[in-house]
């Protein structure tokens, strides 16, 4: 069965950084394009980027520019999202998720990662 | 970046009743548009893609349609258990932007 399975909940200080792994199984890696969303408390569902791990080339979200890194490691079907110079606004629950191609809906999701960022 | 603006943002309603949720893209979008459901601390489920085709296991009480730039959801006969947050998303080009969400309450 299909799956993407998250690390862990993280606490950082501002100014640090968080990386967060998407372990994915069920299907084959390559074949299917991976997106990272999240939800600050409260509020809705902001598109962070997307990354084909066919060939590894990404899309980000112009306001994430400069602090955010999508990456791949084919050998272990892991997506990874590295995010930079945290500050309070990047507190949030990360999910990345799948889809077929870069059109169609995203039919799988991991079941979040929360990073809160704290002094 | 294309705009996602959904309505009402937030929806009271009894077990039984029939809703309909209402998606506006700024541009348009063919039917590269979907609608999720959320729970809190639960991650989004893929309700409707391609603006009116219905996921595997999704109800079929649920349904989508529209084309361009206005999309509609619509969940007859309500269950218990679809009292939750429902989003719109544009996959037509990147950014893919995410409406600010329904809230649908008892």
């Amino acid at each position: 069965q299909v799956q993407l399975v998250q690390s862990g909940a993280d606490v950082k200080k501002p100014g640090a950084s968080v990386k967060i792994s998407c372990k994915a199984s069920g299907y084959t890696f390559t074949n299917y394009y991976i997106y990272w969303v999240r939800q600050a408390p409260g509020q809705g569902l902001e598109w962070m980027g997307m990354i084909n791990p066919s060939g590894g080339s990404t899309t980000y979200a112009q306001q994430l520019l400069g602090r955010v890194t999508l990456t791949r490691d084919t050998s272990t079907t892991t997506a990874y999202l590295d995010l930079d110079s945290l500050t309070s606004d990047d507190t949030a629950l990360y999910y990345c998720a799948r889809s077929s191609d870069r059109y169609s809906g995203y039919d799988y999701w991991g079941q979040g990662t929360l990073v809160t960022v704290s002094s | 970046d294309i705009q996602m603006t959904q309505s009402p943002s937030s929806l009271s309603a009894s077990v039984g009743d029939r809703v309909t949720i209402t998606c506006r893209a700024s541009q348009y979008i063919s039917t590269d548009f979907n609608w999720y459901q959320k729970k809190p601390g639960k991650a989004p489920n893929l309700l409707i893609s391609a603006a009116s085709s219905l996921q595997s296991g999704v109800p079929s009480r649920f349904s989508g349609s529209g084309s361009g730039t206005d999309f509609t959801l619509t969940i007859n006969s309500l269950q218990p258990e679809d009292f939750a947050t429902y989003y719109c998303q544009q996959t037509y080009s990147t950014p893919h932007t995410f409406g600010q969400g329904t809230k649908l309450e008892i």
